[in-house]
């Protein structure tokens, strides 16, 4: 059940930035972080950003993420053809006891 | 280096069961809180369920509760998941995920499930 709503597609050339937003309510993204997952193709998730707008050892800073309110966001700056896979918002939720949701998927294309 | 190694799947008719392992080494696996995830062909990511460090307090999505039965033995370092009354729409790829406090961070490869007659 993906309680989180991204855009199902976002695209750009080399070289631009990309927004991908992620939508939830006071009970998951108002009340706890927010995690981004690149799952390239033919492969397992990967995380990204992590607590809002952290990122793992290994993560280029051409990444970043934000959070306001109930709404969060991952930015691509310098889109490169390897950036080219679907991205997923996640965050805890405590309205259902203690699970965890994750976004509807966005499908990044690099023309 | 952390490494989850999942297992176990396979096709199974509707109504059968399947049991996934996950083989974790790298890391302290009674340390951490553990997932399975779930995805379904050309689908989104699913959070499937959940289990604490010992294994005392366990979490299960709506659609899998009841069916689904998460477990894990620290001494073999292994995460399971017993899957019965199995349905088509079960049908997935299951990866398990060890979690932080913030959620998952590492991930395995996944293994597939396949429920079909």
């Amino acid at each position: 059940q993906s309680v989180l709503t991204q855009p199902p597609s976002a695209s750009g050339t080399p070289g631009q930035r990309v927004t991908i937003s992620c939508s939830g309510s006071s009970s998951n993204i108002g009340s706890n972080t927010v995690n981004w997952y690149q799952q390239l193709p033919g492969t397992a998730p990967k995380l990204l950003i992590y607590s809002n707008n952290q990122r793992p050892s290994g993560v280029p800073d051409r990444f970043s993420g934000s959070k306001s309110g109930t709404s969060a966001s991952l930015a691509i700056s310098g889109l490169q053809s390897e950036d080219e896979a679907d991205y997923y918002c996640a965050a805890w939720d405590d309205s259902l006891n203690g699970l965890y949701v994750f976004g509807t998927g966005t499908k990044v294309t690099v023309l | 280096e952390v490494q989850l190694v999942e297992s176990g799947g396979g096709l199974v008719q509707p109504g059968g069961s399947l049991r996934l392992s996950c083989a974790a080494s790298g890391f302290t696996f009674s340390s951490y809180w553990m997932h399975w995830v779930r995805q379904a062909p050309g689908k989104g990511l699913v959070w499937v369920s959940r289990i604490n460090s010992d294994g005392s307090s366990t979490s299960y999505a709506d659609s899998v509760k009841g069916r689904f039965t998460i477990s894990r033995d620290n001494a073999k370092n292994t995460l399971y998941l017993q899957m019965n009354s199995l349905r088509a729409e079960d049908t997935a790829v299951y990866y398990c995920a060890r979690v932080r406090r913030y959620g998952p961070d590492y991930w395995g490869q996944g293994t597939l499930v396949t429920v079909s007659s």
